[in-house]
Parts: structure tokens; sequence; C-alpha cells
């Protein structure tokens, strides 16, 4: 079974600190994704990567940056948080375009 | 550009009665379309993709490509359908862009009993 792992069920953090949101898979997949789940938006795309130090900005970028220094690592970040980032996250993978994809159990977020 | 909307926020059926979740999406080259579901307290899964053509829990899809729609049908609902159902494209050219995953807003279903 492929395993996705996100770091934290639950964070809470201040105005303006630095988050770090982790996600690890064990499958060798190529391609990792984070998105924000959002009631009424659904999952909008805020980065992707499709290999090691490779990323592509998502549908929302704006607030985030990502890191994949490793295959299995993909990291998203919050230079500085804000309340309006207060959301569930979601890390997903896929081994190839078009193949299915492999969700963690999410991270819900709430910036104070 | 891709886009996939889902034009139904909730969805409320009786059990036994047919439902049609909605799926519509916009994409220049060829797409490959997916159902994901989320159960209560569980994790995101795949429910079915176009190109295994295969009903899962007696679901199916079909992709209209002349509609650009590719709407979940099932004949007869039950209770333990109930749950979040999202639509999601995939490019299948090469280059970064392929390999976009895009989802829809999401469609909540309930079937009562």
């Amino acid at each position: 079974d492929v395993k996705v792992t996100q770091s934290s069920r639950y964070l809470v953090k201040r105005t303006g600190e630095k988050v770090f949101l982790e996600c690890v898979q064990d499958m060798d997949h190529e391609n990792m994704f984070w998105y924000r789940q959002d009631p009424g938006l659904g999952l909008r795309l805020i980065y992707f990567s499709y290999d090691v130090k490779m990323k592509e900005k998502g549908d929302i970028p704006e607030g985030y940056s990502v890191s994949r220094e490793k295959k299995e690592r993909f990291s998203l970040i919050l230079e500085s948080a804000s309340t309006n980032q207060t959301s569930m996250y979601l890390c997903a993978t896929t081994h190839r375009v078009g193949t299915e994809a492999f969700f963690g159990q999410g991270t819900r977020l709430t910036v104070v | 550009a891709q886009r996939v909307t889902q034009p139904e926020k909730l969805l409320s059926v009786f059990k036994g009665a047919p439902v049609e979740l909605k799926c519509n999406y916009s994409y220049s080259g060829s797409p490959e379309l997916f159902w994901y579901v989320q159960y209560s307290r569980q994790r995101l899964q795949l429910l079915l993709r176009h190109i295994s053509r295969e009903s899962i829990k007696g679901f199916t899809a079909d992709l209209n490509k002349g509609e650009t729609s590719f709407h979940l049908k099932k004949p007869f609902a039950q209770e333990e359908d109930s749950a979040m159902y999202y639509c999601a494209l995939s490019g299948l050219g090469g280059g970064t862009s392929g390999s976009r995953l895009t989802f829809g807003e999401g469609t909540q279903l309930t079937v009562n009993p």
C-alpha cells in the first residue's frame, strides 16, 4: 500500500509565523502536490513537483513556497502565516501523469 | 489552462433513487478524468477513472468529449454512498503541464433512508 504521511494532523500558529508542512511518501512516486481544501471551493492546487528540486506553481501559489530536496519529501512553507491561510492542507502523490493520486490524511491549520 | 466545474455543491436523494453528479471540464489536450470520494473522517480516495472503464460500487461515468463532461451515475443510491465527491482532470500531454492534477469544487451527496 502506498503511504502518504503528513507530519501534523492539527496545527495552530500565530499570524506572521513561518510555518512548515511536511509530506513524505514511500512509493517512489514522481509527482507530488499540495492542495488546500475549503468548503465550497473544493481542492485548489497550490504547488506541485514532478521531480527532485523541480516545482511548478499551481492556481493559488501566493503566500506559499515549496521545497523538494529528496524524492520522497515535499514541504509546503508559509513564509508569514495569515488568517486567510487557515484551511485544511492535503498532500498527494502520483506515480506518473494520468495515474491514481494517493492522499495524505490532511493537516488542519489554524492561524490566529 | 485546465478547469473542472461541478455545478452542484449539495445533492440529496432518497435510498434507491438514481443519482447523477455532474462534472464539466475544459482542457485543450487529451484529458484523463477521475472521480474521487471522501467519506466522513477518511482520506480522499479514487472512486473510478475514465481510462479503466469500470464500474465501482455501482457507479459509472462516461466521458463525453463533445460536451466536455464526465458525469457520475448510479441507478440505485445507497445510504453508504453519502460522501463528498470530487471530479478531477489530469492532462496526458508531455511536459510539466501534463503533470497538473486539477479538482472541481466538490458535490456533497446525501442519501436519505
